[in-house]
């Protein structure tokens, strides 16, 4: 298997323009999970789904942050309108166990 | 709510020297404990997990106990190669006070190991 796939790898954009970040999980695995992480705050899990459906999200940060899965091999995390504080790396991660998550290269994102 | 604590970073250590990172956490029921690695540029990647407590995880050299009457799972190895230069994170995995599971991270130590 490929493992996690995360698309685009770095995302360079303006203040108040739209974001999607992209995850095809590993296939079988049927939980998705999308982390956010920064030398402040560390790894801070955002949103996680349980066969395509939106278990959590206590850890979304505000209203401008959205997750769907519309299938079990594809997810997207949107930001709009970016902010300049919105800059970090994002990580998908799958898995069947819960606990034994398998992590995406990640999207470093950048909001000038 | 759950939490995890761990030794702050950096260390350096140099080739064939002896590890240990201490990790102790704070969580209701009894958690599954895990320490994942970050390689420069990678996402974490599970390196091993307990899942009671004497329980002792390892992998490729790595190992740590499950000690339930300290709150702890520090991350030992014998020998460290140039190669485990990395962030390395204490996580456990338990429900915090009737809210879903979900997997808890320390903020990371950075280990570098010099030639």
């Amino acid at each position: 298997d490929a493992g996690v796939i995360q698309s685009p790898r770095h995302e360079v954009t303006e203040m108040g323009q739209e974001v999607t970040l992209r995850c095809k999980p590993i296939s079988g695995h049927d939980y998705l999970f999308w982390y956010r992480q920064t030398m402040m705050r560390g790894l801070e899990l955002l949103i996680y789904f349980n066969n395509n459906v939106p278990i959590d999200d206590s850890g979304m940060p505000e209203d401008r942050f959205s997750a769907k899965m519309p299938n079990a091999s594809f997810s997207t995390l949107k930001i709009q309108p970016s902010e300049p504080r919105d800059s970090a790396v994002y990580f998908c991660a799958s898995s069947w166990d819960r606990g034994n998550q398998y992590f995406g290269a990640g999207t470093r994102l950048s909001v000038l | 709510g759950n939490s995890v604590t761990q030794m702050e970073g950096p260390v350096t250590l140099s080739e064939e020297a002896f590890l240990t990172i201490n990790c102790t956490y704070t969580a209701t029921g009894y958690p599954s404990l895990f320490w994942y690695v970050q390689y420069p540029g990678e996402g974490l990647q599970l390196l091993l997990k307990a899942t009671k407590a004497d329980d002792k995880g390892s992998n490729k050299g790595f190992e740590a106990t499950y000690r339930k009457e300290t709150t702890s799972f520090h991350l030992e190895k014998g020998s460290v190669q140039v190669s485990d230069s990395a962030v390395y994170f204490c996580a456990l995995w338990s429900a915090a006070g009737g809210s879903n599971y979900k997997l808890t991270f320390g903020k990371g130590t950075l280990l570098t190991v010099n030639p």
